[in-house]
């Protein structure tokens, strides 16, 4: 157990829909990030927060949004969703921002779009 | 920008016998951090082992070695006595020294067989 929690577990929603992820960053942790994991692109980086501001954007679709609150748990909001978006959503953290921080992933949002 | 190459898409090895993933890497940079991760199937995102690219000295995590090449930038994974809870996918990431996202490999299919 590394500590990140990621809630839902698993997701079914339609095409055109809206969802929201949720991760808590293990106790300490000031800096979260979210990865998409889809058979044909692998795992990429989508954003990352730091103490509630965003230090970094991947390839997060502009129907993609996130924000991180005070209580540093943060959310992946996705929109006018579609088949192609189904995938598992990762969100790690790291105690810091900063390159030598190992980042601990929690156990994923598995999402289907029907 | 880095890539991240893992040429083994699949692998097998016999439990307690010794065996080596590869994963060579794409970076202008000097100052950059090498991963393994595992990805069992509850698909939770294991760190295995971690290796700074200023560091001359191979990491050592229990079973787990790394033999870090960089000049050759090849940075395989070691797993010697094998165990049946081995089994998983092995994706091996770098991340650079100016950027905090991870970039992974597309991963290694890694059985231990009984």
């Amino acid at each position: 157990d590394s500590g990140v929690t990621q809630t839902p577990k698993h997701l079914i929603t339609a095409t055109g829909q809206r969802v929201t992820l949720r991760c808590s960053p293990r106790s300490g942790d000031l800096s979260v990030y979210w990865y998409q994991q889809s058979l044909d692109q692998g795992l990429q980086f989508l954003i990352q927060y730091y103490n509630g501001e965003e230090r970094a954007k991947g390839n997060i679709l502009e129907r993609f949004s996130a924000q991180q609150f005070p209580d540093l748990h943060s959310e992946l909001n996705l929109s006018s969703l579609e088949l192609g978006d189904s995938a598992l959503y990762f969100c790690a953290s790291s105690t810091i921002a900063g390159p030598s921080e190992t980042q601990y992933f929690g156990p994923g949002t598995r999402l289907l779009v029907l | 920008a880095q890539t991240v190459t893992q040429s083994q898409p699949e692998m097998s090895v016999q439990e307690a016998e010794t065996v080596t993933l590869s994963c060579t890497y794409d970076t202008s940079e000097n100052n950059y951090y090498l991963f393994w991760y595992k990805q069992p199937p509850s698909r939770q995102m294991i760190l295995v082992i971690r290796q700074e690219a200023y560091k001359q000295q191979n990491a050592t995590e229990n079973r787990f070695s790394v033999n870090f090449q960089k000049a050759a930038k090849s940075f395989s994974l070691k797993i010697s006595d094998s165990q049946l809870g081995d089994t998983a996918m092995y994706f091996c990431a770098t991340r650079q020294g100016g950027s905090e996202k991870l970039v992974f490999g597309k991963g290694t299919k890694l059985t231990v067989n009984p």
